[in-house]
């Protein structure tokens, strides 16, 4: 069945420093794949998605390239800030295909920014 | 945007007794809602799909005389935890999809998550 795996955390950077989590994912078909992001005490919030192979998701300075060939859609931002510590989790489309069906979720990798 | 919340946030219980978390979409009406689990330093497992008006599917492996869910309104949905044990100490998420047609400025194609609620059974 499907599944994803994200790199475990957690992650410590210094303000301004490059960020990458790695996502790879196993599926059937073509799903979509997603980054959701928690900050403490809040509720999961979609940071961004792809549909497609070669589509690339961006928001906030964050970007993910869904990458077909080898299976991943690992995420990106090139200057981290203090307000990016949070949660980040990967996630696919589940059998029903979009989000309208279940997602598959990666089990969170947990980013501290340092000042 | 979309809100969603749930209630409680915390509940401690004793073992045998049962638990009623509430999820509630506070914007927008969901005909589908989705009820997670999540145990420490794991990934969130769906348990069920919850369908407005009809009864909810759940996954593999989830009892559903054990965690009943209930989808009375266009905004809300429950579950509840029956007889509770220690095993079914988890963090509780719940999430909910906007209808195709919303029209409110919605990203129909996203799914939006409540804060989660943490279930301590002694």
């Amino acid at each position: 069945g499907n599944s994803v795996t994200q790199m475990e955390g957690p992650v410590t950077l210094s303000e301004e420093a490059f960020l990458t989590i790695n996502c790879t994912y196993t599926a059937t078909g073509y799903p979509s794949l997603f980054w959701y992001v928690q900050y403490p005490g809040e509720g999961l919030q979609l940071l961004l998605k792809a549909t497609k192979a070669d589509d690339k998701g961006s928001n906030k300075g964050f970007e993910a390239t869904y990458r077909k060939e080898t299976t991943s859609f690992h995420l990106e931002k090139g200057s981290v800030q203090v307000s990016d510590s949070a949660v980040y989790f990967c996630a696919l489309s589940g059998r029903n295909g979009g989000s309208q069906g279940n997602l598959i979720f990666g089990k969170g990798t947990k980013l501290s920014v340092k000042p | 945007g979309a809100v969603v919340s749930q209630h409680p946030s915390w509940v401690i219980c004793k073992s045998g007794t049962s638990v009623k978390i509430e999820c509630r979409s506070l914007d927008f009406q969901a005909t589908t809602m989705f009820w997670y689990r999540q145990f420490p330093k794991q990934s969130l497992m769906l348990m069920a799909t919850s369908n407005e008006g009809s009864k909810a599917t759940y996954e593999q492996g989830v009892e559903k005389d054990k965690f009943l869910i209930n989808h009375a309104s266009l905004t809300l949905s429950t579950l509840t935890v029956t007889s509770a044990h220690p095993e079914d100490s988890s963090f509780y998420i719940c999430s909910a999809s906007p209808p195709l047609l919303a029209g409110m400025n919605l990203r129909t194609d996203t799914q939006y998550f409540g804060p989660g609620t943490r279930l301590t059974v002694l």
